[in-house]
């Protein structure tokens, strides 16, 4: 099956600090999503992202599909962004999300 | 829009017991529908997928007599833990895909304790 591949594992980041995540998939995609687990375990989703770039406020991502990679950048963190980010994928023509490790990300006031 | 429930948000259960879980989209009708199960600490990992009016599909290695799945209709998936075990206490998270519709939105999440 397809491989999903984030990193870092962790991220420690002072309030106020810029951060990149990446996900890299091993097979082409017709899906990819970005997510927020918050410490109640709630799934909330950032981006709907196979292609190209989006920004929600101080977040945005890249996903460059031809090199299979996608980015999600985060400015200006703040306390609230602390959880463990991941990055999921569907194969093309697929049905099925597979999710990468994540990234637990904490950030200190 | 695209809400997900999930119900309950927690159960504590002897073992030997049944448990279901009900996953339920509110606001938009979906044809399939997934279930998950995530340790602490870890990724989510499929257990099954879920469509409206036949059978689920089992991942390898998921027990389809342990977990029974049915999906009766277009806005209801539920996941019934049949003689639960301790081994059997994680998180189940249930996700949909709106019909016509890559993008999938997860539910809250059920704890399930088996003691």
């Amino acid at each position: 099956g397809i491989q999903v591949e984030q990193s870092p594992p962790d991220l420690i980041l002072q309030e106020g600090a810029n951060s990149t995540l990446r996900c890299n998939f091993s097979d082409s995609v017709n899906n990819l999503q970005w997510f927020h687990q918050n410490p109640w375990g709630q799934l909330i989703n950032l981006f709907y992202i196979p292609s190209g770039t989006k920004q929600n406020g101080r977040l945005s991502a890249t996903t460059v599909a031809t090199e299979r990679y996608s980015l999600l950048y985060i400015s200006s963190s703040q306390t609230t962004d602390s959880g463990v980010y991941f990055c999921a994928v569907t194969k093309a023509a697929g049905n099925k999300l597979t999710f990468g490790g994540g990234t637990r990300v904490l950030v200190k006031p | 829009g695209a809400v997900v429930s999930q119900h309950p948000s927690w159960v504590i259960c002897k073992s030997g017991t049944s448990v279901k879980i009900e996953c339920r989209s509110l606001d938009f009708q979906a044809t399939t529908m997934f279930w998950y199960r995530q340790f602490p600490k870890q990724s989510l990992m499929l257990m099954a997928t879920s469509n409206e009016g036949s059978k689920a599909t089992y991942e390898q290695g998921v027990e389809k007599d342990k977990f029974l799945i049915n999906h009766a209709s277009l806005t209801l998936s539920t996941l019934t833990v049949t003689s639960a075990h301790p081994e059997d206490s994680s998180f189940y998270i249930c996700s949909a895909r709106p019909t016509d519709y890559n993008e999938q939105f997860f539910g809250p999440g059920t704890r399930l304790t088996v003691l």
